[in-house]
């Protein structure tokens, strides 16, 4: 079956800080990728995604490129904004003979960025 | 621009109860999902539904019920609400093929006492 691990947080930055959070994955068939991100007191919003290996998703200064070798997802941002505190989701959508097209989801990691 | 509009937004429930959760995209998605968040469970899976007047378990479907009658609504039924379903629901939609992510709606924080 399908599943997704990402680094378990939370993670705590500096303004200004980079920030990376690992995401990796196990899937039959061939997945598209995405992060979804979680403001406080919302709902999940796409942040960025990528559909076919080597492709980088990108949005809002955040990248993810996805590496078919090492099957992962991984999240960065150069520098991250005290706005961009939020939970973090790394996840999995794939096709193999009628899966429903069922995002599968990582655990969430919360990041806080203090001023 | 409503995307997923999901109602109420809370509710306090006693031990019994029962209630509806009602969701409405107005994409035109096939697609629809009941998800609970509970904290350090990440999102779970309740029930979906791939068109209208069809629905399937999810993986913790146990004490819930939906319908999809119209393929803009999906409804969540709790008939006796337990404290366990103290929880975060979330209903999101998406389109067919593997290329689309989901469409999430801002939530209904459930109380069950």
């Amino acid at each position: 079956g399908n599943s997704v691990t990402q680094m378990e947080g939370p993670v705590t930055l500096s303004e200004e800080a980079f920030l990376t959070i690992n995401c990796t994955y196990t899937a039959t068939g061939y997945p598209s990728l995405f992060w979804y991100v979680q403001y406080p007191g919302e709902g999940l919003q796409l942040l960025l995604k990528a559909t076919k290996a080597d492709d980088k998703g990108s949005n809002k200064g955040f990248e993810a490129t996805y590496r078919k070798e090492t099957t992962s997802f991984h999240l960065e941002k150069g520098s991250v904004q005290v706005s961009d505190s939020a939970v973090y989701f790394c996840a999995l959508i794939t096709n193999s003979g009628g899966s429903n097209y069922k995002l599968t989801f990582g655990k969430g990691t919360l990041l806080t960025v203090n001023p | 621009n409503a995307g997923v509009t999901q109602t109420p937004k809370f509710r306090v429930l006693k031990t019994g109860q029962s209630m509806t959760l009602l969701c409405a995209q107005d994409m035109n998605h096939e697609y629809m999902y009941w998800y609970r968040q509970d904290p350090g469970m990440g999102l779970r899976l309740i029930h979906y539904s791939v068109g209208e007047g069809t629905t399937a378990k999810g993986e913790v479907p146990d004490g819930y019920n939906v319908s999809r009658l119209k393929k803009q609504n999906f409804l969540l039924g709790l008939e006796s609400a337990a404290p366990s379903q103290t929880s975060v629901y979330f209903c999101a939609s998406s389109s067919l093929g593997t290329a689309y992510g989901y469409t999430f709606g801002s939530g209904t924080r459930l109380t069950v006492v």
